[in-house]
């Protein structure tokens, strides 16, 4: 069974920095999530894409932010000229239909220097 | 627009104690209700889930009861284990004409002890 894999599991950057997440979900599924989760926080809602086109974004997703599913399967997720604020953990999930349960990977933590 | 309040922790029970954990939320509408939780080291995996008014959604031993009432949606277990220990997170999901993201509450974290 393949679950949403996510990659890299953790990434060290500077200040000002550009960083690129990539995440796959489960094939065949339609929908894909990203979210954002700081420590002792639930997981917020960032944006989502229904196969490759993008239908939602949250506040939260500032003009830095930019994410894509080019041929509706992987997904990236884009930072530029990252803050401090940035630091978090980036999860992501998929789900067959928008009624399905979503199913998480393990996330990529970024870390601001 | 959504949100989910949940009991703070961290929660501290004994082996084979009763557990809740309160979850209320306010959603327009008609929600979808989840509880996910999240062990040491690994992601957030589904554990139980109910999708219109009084649905009971159940899973390893753990149970929720979709109340529209009173717009709750709490977490039992009738006899926690050690292996239980882990963060609960309640979660809300609109599917209407809005964003279809779920709305998490800020995870309740669970210790059982032997």
């Amino acid at each position: 069974d393949t679950g949403v894999s996510q990659d890299p599991r953790h990434k060290i950057t500077k200040r000002g920095q550009n960083v690129t997440f990539r995440c796959d979900p489960i094939s065949e599924h339609n929908r894909l999530y990203w979210y954002r989760q700081t420590l002792g926080q639930g997981p917020e809602f960032l944006t989502y894409f229904q196969n490759e086109a993008q239908l939602e974004k949250s506040r939260l997703l500032s003009d830095r932010f930019s994410a894509e599913r080019p041929k509706g399967s992987f997904s990236t997720l884009e930072i530029q000229r990252t803050e401090q604020g940035d630091s978090a953990m980036y999860l992501c999930a998929s789900s067959l239909t928008g009624e399905q349960p979503q199913h998480f990977g393990d996330g990529t933590r970024l870390s601001i220097l | 627009g959504n949100s989910v309040t949940q009991m703070e922790g961290p929660v501290t029970l004994s082996e084979e104690a009763f557990l809740t954990i309160n979850c209320t939320y306010t959603a327009t509408g008609y929600p979808s209700l989840f509880w996910y939780v999240q062990y040491p080291g690994e992601g957030l995996q589904l554990l139980l889930k109910a999708t219109k008014a009084d649905d009971k959604g159940s899973n390893k031993g753990f149970e929720a009861t979709y109340r529209k009432e009173t717009t709750s949606f709490h977490l039992e277990k009738g006899s926690v284990q050690v292996s239980d220990s882990a963060v609960y997170f309640c979660a809300v999901m609109y599917s209407g004409g809005g964003a279809d993201g779920l709305t998490f509450g800020k995870g309740t974290h669970l210790i059982i002890q032997p």
